[in-house]
């Protein structure tokens, strides 16, 4: 699976959007972009997932890059109950493993 | 609320106990997995079952040990453990194994500490 880089943490004021990045530059044709996030001592929680079109669903928006090298995880209006860890994952459509998170980027979401 | 439950949600065990952890998913899925997440390290995953079978051992010790009775049950027995076992451990699932369908869901986790 292709390697993802994020920074390791951001700041945002609450109810302004919150623009994560992932870089994953090597990201080959069948491979999907997942974001998950992890709210302190919680387990991970899915929030959306992409191949080549932008998607959008309650939680967020994802937008994706026409190189498909890099991404952005929008959050549109942040509230306090959206600082988390924030985790950008790229892994094959068709293989049979599992995810592998990373260190992520940690969003405090300030009032 | 995901679906997903754990049991217990805190657990503290000597080294010579044996104990389990248990996790139950309500969402008719047929892949599950371990995951274990140490303090301000990434999430490691353990075990993968799918469709009851174990796909995926990523070298874990003997200590632990998995059991997946059904597509909706998976334990993990635990022996002999160490001080450096202690963290929290998550329990997951997802449709199937592969593509879009592996979209997971997890628990809230077991906080396990070894003394």
């Amino acid at each position: 699976d292709a390697k993802t880089t994020q920074p390791p943490s951001m700041d945002c004021a609450e109810g302004r959007a919150a623009n994560l990045p992932c870089n994953h530059s090597t990201i080959s044709g069948n491979e999907y972009v997942y974001w998950y996030r992890q709210i302190h001592s919680q387990g991970p929680q899915y929030i959306i997932h992409g191949l080549k079109n932008n998607e959008t669903n309650e939680m967020a928006s994802l937008i994706i890059t026409e190189d498909r090298k890099s991404s952005t995880l929008i959050l549109p209006h942040a509230t306090l109950r959206d600082t988390a860890v924030y985790y950008c994952i790229v892994r094959e459509g068709t293989g049979r493993r599992a995810l592998t998170f990373g260190s992520g980027t940690r969003l405090q979401v300030q009032p | 609320e995901t679906g997903v439950t754990q049991t217990p949600r805190h657990l503290v065990m000597g080294m010579t106990n044996k104990k389990s952890l248990k996790c139950e998913q309500h969402l008719g899925h047929n892949a599950m997995y371990w995951y274990k997440q140490s303090a301000k390290k990434p999430l490691e995953l353990m075990f993968v079952y799918n469709f009851k079978e174990q796909t995926e051992n990523n070298s874990v010790p003997s200590r632990f040990s998995p059991e997946c009775p059904n597509s909706s049950h998976l334990f993990l027995h635990l022996h002999t453990l160490q001080p450096e076992d202690s963290a929290l451990y998550l329990c997951a699932s997802s449709q199937d194994l592969g593509g879009h369908q592996e979209t997971q869901y997890f628990g809230p986790g077991t906080r396990l500490l070894v003394l």
